[in-house]
């Protein structure tokens, strides 16, 4: 079992809809979480961090975090087709440990 | 202004052939980071230094060798390339160490034929 698990996707939704991404892990000792977004032929870059359970909110983007499942979400909110891009999400004890990433279309 | 550059962008050689690719971060971070990305884009840790020591250095072929000459920089040497080698390999920097939040550079494109 992988230590983070992440649907591929791809995902397409229409534009204006509420996305929602998700990620599950298997090791307890994680505390730091972290959704990177990637757009085709360029590096990843930090949408969101978090350390705690509970939710964390910026602009379109609410990263929630549940310790007890074991699970974390990205929810995006009025998707628009520049959100269009490759999401990973991201967790760290010693090191940072990525997932999968998720591809989301965005349909004007 | 860029944070982390990495050179070349793209780099298309011959197996046997022995390539390096460059990487410089302006940030002043303390940690710095090869990543390689396969096709699927899984992201998997290849080197990390701090300071210029070397910190983490996962199972990866002897072929690939890093080397620090200062903590803003970071080159990577891979001998006698594979077709397997074909990927994007990201370099990155961080503060603060490992669990800290990454900054990427815009990759290289490694294609070996």
């Amino acid at each position: 079992q992988k230590e983070v698990e992440q649907d591929p996707g791809p995902l397409s939704v229409p534009e204006g809809a509420i996305v929602s991404l998700n990620c599950t892990y298997s090791n307890s000792a994680f505390q730091y979480f972290m959704w990177y977004r990637q757009y085709s032929r360029k590096g990843p870059e930090l949408l969101m961090y978090t350390y705690s359970s509970g939710n964390k909110e910026d602009g379109r983007f609410t990263a929630q975090v549940d310790k007890s499942s074991k699970y974390i979400s990205l929810f995006i909110r009025d998707s628009q087709p520049s959100d269009s891009a490759t999401y990973l999400c991201a967790m760290s004890a010693e090191k940072l440990t990525f997932g999968t990433g998720t591809r989301l279309t965005i349909i004007p | 202004d860029t944070a982390v550059s990495q050179t070349p962008k793209y780099l298309v050689t011959q197996m046997g052939n022995d390539k390096s690719i460059k990487c410089e971060q302006n940030l002043g971070h303390d940690t710095m980071y090869w990543y390689k990305q396969d096709s699927k884009k899984f992201l998997k840790i290849m080197f990390s230094y701090n300071n210029k020591e070397l910190i983490i250095n996962e199972t990866v072929p002897n072929r690939f060798s890093p080397k620090s000459p200062d903590k803003a920089h970071l080159n990577l040497h891979i001998n006698s390339l594979e077709l397997g080698d074909s990927a994007v390999y990201f370099c990155a920097s961080s503060q603060g160490g490992l669990k800290s939040p990454l900054h990427f550079g815009n990759g290289t494109r490694l294609t070996v034929t």
